[in-house]
């Protein structure tokens, strides 16, 4: 079993829609969680940070829920700049903090 | 926010020579360096932290006379990756860790493309 699982998609919706992606890790030690975003051929980028109380960041919601190691990213209004792929990232409980990145889950924002 | 760069950006080579990629913090020190590889649709994979002033820890399957890590100063860690393969053709990051931006924050850089005929 992968340690971070991501639906692959790819997710492809109109502009405007909501879309939300899902997550799942297996290392019930993990501390912190992730949302990174990367473009074809760049570098990921980070997105925001996920905490168990759920946090926002304007269009952009994500949630933890550590009973059930899972991890949610919720786009709303879609914009056609949010095509890229969005990585699920969990960082180890060692001394290194390493992060494990999931396999993306790939969206296109249609006009 | 910090800036890491990776030099070359691309690199084509020949099966048999070895590639050498440069990571650089720009403006930050980073006691602390990580490189990753990236085959076409997969995840990034974690190959090894490098630590500065000592060896490298490589992850399970990496071979570590290989994959040659060097992090000889706070701003520079450097990959080679000696008797390069076809196989060995994959997309390299690398990212660094700002002490001053916490343990789990890690800047990337731009990545280094790597193709070996």
């Amino acid at each position: 079993r992968k340690e971070v699982e991501q639906d692959p998609g790819p997710f492809n919706v109109p502009e405007g829609a909501t879309v939300a992606f899902n997550c799942t890790y297996s290392n019930s030690a993990s501390q912190s969680f992730f949302w990174y975003r990367q473009d074809c051929r760049k570098e990921p980028k980070l997105l925001m940070s996920v905490y168990s109380s759920g946090n926002e960041d304007g269009r952009f919601t994500a949630q933890l829920n550590r009973a059930s190691q899972y991890i949610s990213l919720l786009i709303r209004d879609s914009k056609l700049s949010d095509s890229a792929t969005y990585l699920c990232v969990v960082a180890g409980s060692g001394s290194a903090r390493q992060l494990t990145f999931g396999s993306g889950t790939q969206l296109t924002v249609l006009p | 926010g910090a800036v890491v760069s990776q030099h070359p950006s691309r690199v084509i080579c020949k099966s048999g020579t070895s590639v050498k990629i440069e990571c650089r913090s720009l403006d930050f020190q980073a006691t602390t360096m990580f490189w990753y590889r990236q085959f076409p649709k997969q995840s990034l994979m974690l190959m090894a932290t490098s630590n500065e002033g000592s060896k490298a820890t490589y992850e399970q399957g990496v071979e570590k006379d290989k994959f040659l890590i060097n992090h000889a100063s706070l701003t520079l860690s450097t990959l080679t990756v000696t008797s390069a393969h076809p196989e060995d053709s994959s997309f390299y990051i690398c990212s660094a860790r700002d002490p001053a931006g916490g343990i789990e924050t890690q800047y990337f850089g731009p990545g280094t493309r790597l193709l070996v005929l």
